[in-house]
């Protein structure tokens, strides 16, 4: 069964509100999640680390005041996405790691289509 | 320079061939390997962890090569099922984990 869960898995809004997506660890707490956003044939690309009880680390040219993380618990991260337009629309998608086991893979949320009208 | 490399693709084979698809890292310290598949519109979804003694599942085996550097994925006797797109992740220790941009595999009846 799944380990990390995501929610919703699809959402279209209207241009110029905002959406807050949802991942959750489910067999483990996860001080660290990360949240990428994947373009229809392209590749997965990394736009932020999440940290539990800290500021999220954003890559370069990622926005931190449009793409607001809070990861309040151990095992909930959170990605609002804030007044979106029409070329936010992506597949974003959440990913954790069990840190109680050594070279644990990632796991993956089963990703959010976010459609913006 | 990218830590990872991977040959996008696109693959084209029969069904009943067998594939290999190649990821080369640039970190020598790097220190797990892994395979992940994605269906279209979908997440990745674990395939295989790569060992340095290599390691097998069913019709696919994954290769650790640390001297030069990559891993590979191999599939045997290929299915319809297997078209997808094949990621490789290189952990480089901790959270710094590093994506390949996919080869795609499509199998032809």
């Amino acid at each position: 069964g799944a380990v990390v869960s995501q929610h919703p898995s699809r959402v279209i809004c209207k241009s110029g509100t905002s959406v807050k997506i949802e991942c959750r660890s489910l067999d483990f707490q996860a001080t660290t999640m990360f949240w990428y956003r994947q373009f229809p044939k392209k590749s997965l690309m990394l736009m932020a680390t999440s940290n539990e009880g800290s500021k999220a680390t954003y890559e370069q040219g990622v926005e931190k005041d449009k793409f607001l993380i809070n990861h309040a618990s151990l095992t909930l991260s959170t990605l609002t996405v804030t007044s979106a337009h029409p070329e936010d629309s992506s597949f974003y998608i959440c990913s954790a790691r069990d840190p109680r086991r050594g070279n644990s893979p990632l796991h993956f949320g089963n990703g959010t289509r976010l459609t913006v009208t | 320079r990218k830590e990872v490399e991977q040959d996008p693709g696109p693959f084209n084979v029969p069904e009943g061939a067998t594939v290999a698809f190649n990821c080369t890292y640039s970190n020598s310290a790097s220190q797990s390997f892994f395979w992940y598949r994605q269906d279209c519109r979908k997440e990745p979804k674990l395939l295989m962890s790569v060992y340095s003694s290599g390691n097998e599942d069913g019709r696919f085996t994954a290769q650790l090569n640390r001297a030069s550097q990559y891993i590979s994925l191999l599939i045997r006797d290929s299915k319809l099922s297997d078209s997808a797109t094949y990621l490789c992740v290189v952990n480089e220790g901790g959270n710094q984990f590093y994506f390949g941009t996919g080869t795609s595999l499509t199998v032809i009846p």
